[in-house]
């Protein structure tokens, strides 16, 4: 079945590092591919997304190339900042899912000012 | 862009009692709208699938008649715990889903949780 890995967390970083959390997919058909970021206490908010191979999904200066040849989504972002803590998670969603998300167990991510 | 709200986001009940949970799409219609439960330091797992006008399809292991769900309108769904018990204390998150447009794929967008404590 379809299923999404993710790195484990905690992931600890100083301000303005540059960050990689990696994510891989494995999904029947063409799934599209998210990541969602939670803040303390909040719900899930769409980061970005990839609905094709190759296609690069980019916002608030986090990107993640759709990589169908290594089957991975890894969100990279050039200088973190203390607001970026927070929990993310990678996630695909496909039409032999029904169209279900299914999210990898999620990231931790702190930076340290 | 689309905004889902929930209502409560806070709730503390006694045991045995039912707790409703709202979950409405503001500036968009939904046909379906999903809930998830998620507990400390976890990822989100499914419970059910709601369809607007029709029955909740619910996921393997979750008790429908202890969840119900009700999917009365294009732009609300609510979720009732029923005879709540401390087990049952969690974060509800619930999501509504945007058909697929020019994107060519659906999106769902997710409500800010709902934290139910049972005592």
């Amino acid at each position: 079945g379809n299923s999404v890995t993710q790195m484990e967390g905690p992931v600890t970083l100083s301000e303005e590092a540059f960050l990689t959390i990696n994510c891989t997919y494995t999904a029947t058909g063409y799934p599209s591919l998210f990541w969602y970021v939670q803040y303390p206490g909040e719900g899930l908010q769409l980061l970005l997304k990839a609905t094709k191979a190759d296609d690069k999904g980019s916002n608030k200066g986090f990107e993640a190339t759709y990589r169908k040849e290594t089957t991975s989504f890894h969100l990279e972002k050039g200088s973190v900042q203390v607001s970026d803590s927070a929990v993310y998670f990678c996630a695909l969603s496909s039409y032999s899912s029904a169209s279900k998300i299914i999210f990898g167990s999620g990231t931790r991510l702190s930076i340290r000012p | 862009g689309a905004v889902v709200s929930q209502h409560p986001s806070r709730v503390i009940c006694k045991s045995g009692t039912s707790v409703k949970i709202e979950c409405r799409s503001l500036d968009f219609q939904a046909t379906t709208m999903f809930w998830y439960r998620q507990f400390p330091k976890q990822s989100l797992m499914l419970m059910a699938t709601s369809n607007e006008g029709s029955k909740a399809t619910y996921e393997q292991g979750v008790e429908k008649d202890k969840f119900l769900i009700n999917h009365a309108s294009l732009t609300l769904s609510t979720l009732t715990v029923t005879s709540a018990h401390p087990e049952d204390s969690s974060f509800y998150i619930c999501s509504a889903r945007v058909a697929a447009g020019t994107s060519g794929t659906d999106t769902q967008y997710f409500g800010p949780g709902t934290r139910l404590t049972v005592l």
